[in-house]
């Protein structure tokens, strides 16, 4: 079974104050992707990373930027966090650059205050 | 328009019930359509995926229609087990790269 985690659940931060979510997965999948989850709006594509080191923007990257050092791990960074970053953030994971079928994470509810 | 729209509902069922949703979608050289699944405070998963000539996988049916660019998932002899929040999927070609947009879902609460 493909298994993506992240790193956190639940997280609490402050305006201002930058903010790090982490995902793995573990079945060498090669896209990678980071979502934002609102009641009304759905699942929003912030980044992905089709490779290491690669990076493209989603829908909404700004105030967000990602790092792929490793293939199994996609960060997420939140330089400085304001409170319209509070949200649901989903990880997902596809085998190819075409991968049809994504493999989500549990999730990282951040809610900045 | 929004490039995938669903019904939000929610639709209130009663177990045993058949419920069918539709999902439209705006660009016509979308390639690839799917279902996921997403429970209460849980990530999505996938549901089925969506074939031309229709596809059923149990109580579970999906369908296309690419002349009027929606697809449809039906339910049958519904159980509780089945509320949930359905998304639609659909995946086109942008620039090289598969471009996935998810619809904002469709509740559905079966009741006893």
């Amino acid at each position: 079974d493909v298994k993506v985690t992240q790193s956190s659940r639940y997280l609490v931060k402050r305006t201002g104050e930058k903010v790090f979510l982490e995902c793995v997965q573990d079945m060498d999948h090669e896209n990678m992707f980071w979502y934002r989850q609102d009641p009304g709006l759905g699942l929003r594509l912030i980044y992905f990373s089709y490779d290491v080191k690669m990076k493209e923007k989603g829908d909404i990257p700004e105030g967000y930027s990602v790092s792929r050092e490793k293939k199994e791990r996609f960060s997420l960074i939140l330089e400085s966090a304001s409170t319209n970053q509070t949200s649901m953030y989903l990880c997902a994971s596809s085998l190819t650059r075409t991968g049809l079928e994504q493999y989500f994470g549990p999730g990282t509810r951040l809610t900045v205050t | 328009r929004k490039e995938v729209e669903q019904d939000p509902g929610p639709f209130n069922v009663p177990e045993g019930a058949t419920v069918a949703f539709n999902c439209t979608y705006s660009n016509s050289a979308s390639q690839s359509f799917f279902w996921y699944r997403q429970d209460c405070r849980k990530e999505p998963k996938l549901l089925m995926s969506v074939y031309s000539s229709g596809n059923e996988d149990g109580r579970f049916t999906a369908q296309l229609n690419r002349a009027s660019q929606y697809i449809s998932l039906l339910i049958r002899d519904s159980k509780l087990s089945d509320s949930a929040t359905y998304l639609c999927v659909v995946n086109s070609n942008s620039g090289g790269y598969q471009k996935v947009t998810f619809g904002t879902g469709t509740k559905l609460q079966v009741i006893p």
